[in-house]
This record gives structure tokens, sequence and C-alpha cells, in this order.
């Protein structure tokens, strides 16, 4: 069974930074892109950041970019999004996101998502 | 970047009715189109992708449709299970955008 679970998630003030965690199992992580999805309250989702199987392709929303960095450990089965600068509108609950197949940037596998609060 | 937007925004729907969501799109995304439902406290469900193709396990009732910019999504019978929010989502190119979404509500 595909399972991620997100942690990393805080109240942070405007300015300041956090780094996301996702822990993935129940498939061969190296075979999937990976993502980053989040979910203001009361909005739709929005992509923020996907990076292909091996770490050499990342690409970004143009809300976080500049400011966010996506990144995976093979090793270790993980998904990683350092978010520094962070802004009141990037508070949202993010979710940390597989592709559904192997080809195709859209999502079959989601987590439960984890809390950051931009506020001061 | 593409927009996505849908409408209606709110559908009153009673079970059993059939019922057509819409997305459209600022420029064409040929088909690569997906649609999800979300209901409250839950991440995003996959219902379709490649504009028409059910995902995994997602009941025949669910159909989907279109190519370039328009694009619909059919629930035939609607179930109690079925009032939720959806979306629909390209995936031609950077940035991956959504819709706004589509509540569907009981009649």
């Amino acid at each position: 069974e595909v399972q991620l679970v997100e942690s990393g998630g805080a109240l942070v003030q405007p300015g300041g930074s956090l780094r996301l965690s996702c822990a993935a199992s129940g498939f061969t992580f190296t075979r999937y892109w990976m993502s980053w999805v989040r979910q203001a309250p009361g909005k739709g989702p929005e992509w923020v950041s996907h990076i292909n199987e091996d770490g050499s392709e990342k690409y970004y929303g143009d809300s976080v970019k500049g400011r966010f960095a996506i990144s995976r450990d093979n090793a270790k089965n993980s998904l990683y999004l350092q978010m520094n600068s962070l802004r009141v509108e990037d508070t949202a609950l993010y979710y940390c996101a597989r592709v559904a197949y192997g080809g195709g940037h859209f999502w079959g596998y989601w987590g439960q998502g984890t809390l950051v609060t931009a506020s001061s | 970047e593409i927009v996505m937007t849908q409408s209606p925004a709110t559908l009153s729907l009673s079970p059993g009715e059939r019922v057509t969501l819409s997305c459209r799109a600022s420029q064409s995304v040929g088909i690569y189109l997906a649609w999800y439902q979300q209901k409250p406290g839950q991440a995003p469900r996959l219902l379709i992708y490649g504009a028409s193709t059910r995902a995994t396990d997602i009941p025949a009732r669910f159909s989907g449709s279109g190519s370039g910019t328009e694009f619909t999504l059919t629930i035939n019978s609607l179930q109690s299970e079925d009032f939720a929010v959806y979306y629909c989502q390209h995936y031609n190119n950077w940035p991956i955008t959504f819709g706004q979404g589509t509540r569907l509500e009981i009649k």
C-alpha cells in the first residue's frame, strides 16, 4: 500500500524558514516523480514543486520560485521542501503527492498534509 | 500560465440525477487534463486523466470528455458519496494549474 507521511509543518513568522519532509513507502520511490501541492484554507489546490526520479529536474510554481527548494533522498525514500522567506500567503496545508503512473504529471497518491502557518 | 476556469461554482442536485461539470483552459492543453474529487478533511482523489481515462477503482458513472480548451466531467446517477468539490487540472506544461472548483451540493 502506498503511504506518504508529511511532517515539519509549524507556525512561523513571516520571513522565517521551515523544512517539510515526506516519508514514502509501499512503492519503488526511485521510479516516480514526486511533488508538493498546497491548499490554503477554503481554496483550491495549488501546485508548488515537482522533482524527477533522480532529482536532476526540478520545477516550481511562480509564487514560490527563488524561495522554496525541493529535494529528495532516494536512499531514505524521502522528499523534502525547504521553504525560505515565508510570507503570510504561504499559509496552507502542504501535501506530498506521487504521480499516478510512470508518465503524466497528475497525482494518484497524496499524504494527509502538514499545516504551515506564516503569521506574526 | 494557463488559467483553468470551472463552471458553475456551485450546483445543487438530488441523488439519482445526472450532472455535467465544465472546465475551460485559457489556451489549448491537448488532452493533458485531470479531474479530482475532494471531500472535507481529505486530500484530492484522482478521478480522470488524459481527459477521458478513469483512474483505478473509479466507478463507471464518472466520465470525462473534451480536448483543447473545453472539457467536461459527467456523473451519471449521483450517489450520496458524490457530493463534494471537483477540480480540473492541466498538465500540458509548466506551471501546472488547477481550476477553482465546482461544489456539488445535495438539493
